[in-house]
């Protein structure tokens, strides 16, 4: 009964292609993220959506969108896709964001994105 | 910018000995302290998290401790289990930011 789930696990394209990850979580949170790891295997924050607000926009390049059709979804959607967004895409989500800004979070198990 | 940091990226201890993790941080807002474990393929997992307000957390094997005034935090396990063996990613919050390190990864020998 997996609580954060990502499709696809995996997912290898070629540049220039636009492609989506869907995230899912049955934990009733409010709040979901997504995450970039990168080759130095730094987390590095993305987007975080509370109740189909964006409250958290890093400076991602706009070919990155996040797509929040409910509270229980948070897909990403890539356009135009580089070799530098080869990484591994991790979905998360929490209840409420926190009186300091976070609260403990429920990571997903991951989409290794390969551009080619 | 690496406003979290953790030095080691590996650690090697024996089985039923301490394990010590460290991480250091440079952002004076950061006052909400969490450790997560990553098994290989999987997302990292909730372990332990600690507020500024105080200066130790404790939670079955695990302790956080954190020196405010040095901005640095450390993850005790004791005794250490084979399955600990994991990377061990330090994330500090404050101020609508969250930054990871890079991880530690803990080999537990039996």
């Amino acid at each position: 009964d997996t609580a954060v789930s990502q499709t696809p696990k995996y997912l290898v394209t070629q540049m220039g292609n636009d492609k989506s990850i869907k995230c899912e979580q049955n934990l009733g949170h409010d709040t979901m993220y997504w995450y970039k790891q990168d080759s130095k295997k730094f987390l590095k924050i993305m987007f975080s959506y509370n109740n189909k607000e964006l409250i958290i926009n890093e400076t991602v390049p706009n070919r990155f969108s996040p797509k929040s059709p409910d509270k229980a979804h948070l897909n990403l959607h890539i356009n135009s896709l580089e070799l530098g967004d080869s990484a591994v895409y991790f979905c998360a989500s929490s209840q409420g964001f926190g009186t300091s800004g976070f609260n403990e979070q429920f990571f997903g198990p991951g989409t290794r994105l390969t551009v080619l | 910018d690496q406003q979290v940091k953790q030095n080691s990226p590996s650690l090697s201890v024996q089985e039923g000995r301490i394990s010590i993790l460290n991480c250091d941080y440079t952002n004076s807002m950061f006052d909400y302290f969490l450790w997560y474990k990553k098994y290989p393929a999987e997302g990292p997992t909730f372990l332990i998290s600690i507020s500024s307000i105080k200066d130790k957390n404790e939670d079955g094997r695990f302790t956080v401790f954190l020196n405010k005034s040095a901005k640095h935090l450390s993850l005790h396990i004791v005794p250490s289990q084979p399955g600990d063996s994991a990377v061990y990613f330090c994330a500090a919050s404050g101020n609508n930011d969250m930054r990871f390190g890079a991880g530690t990864r803990l080999t537990v020998k039996p």
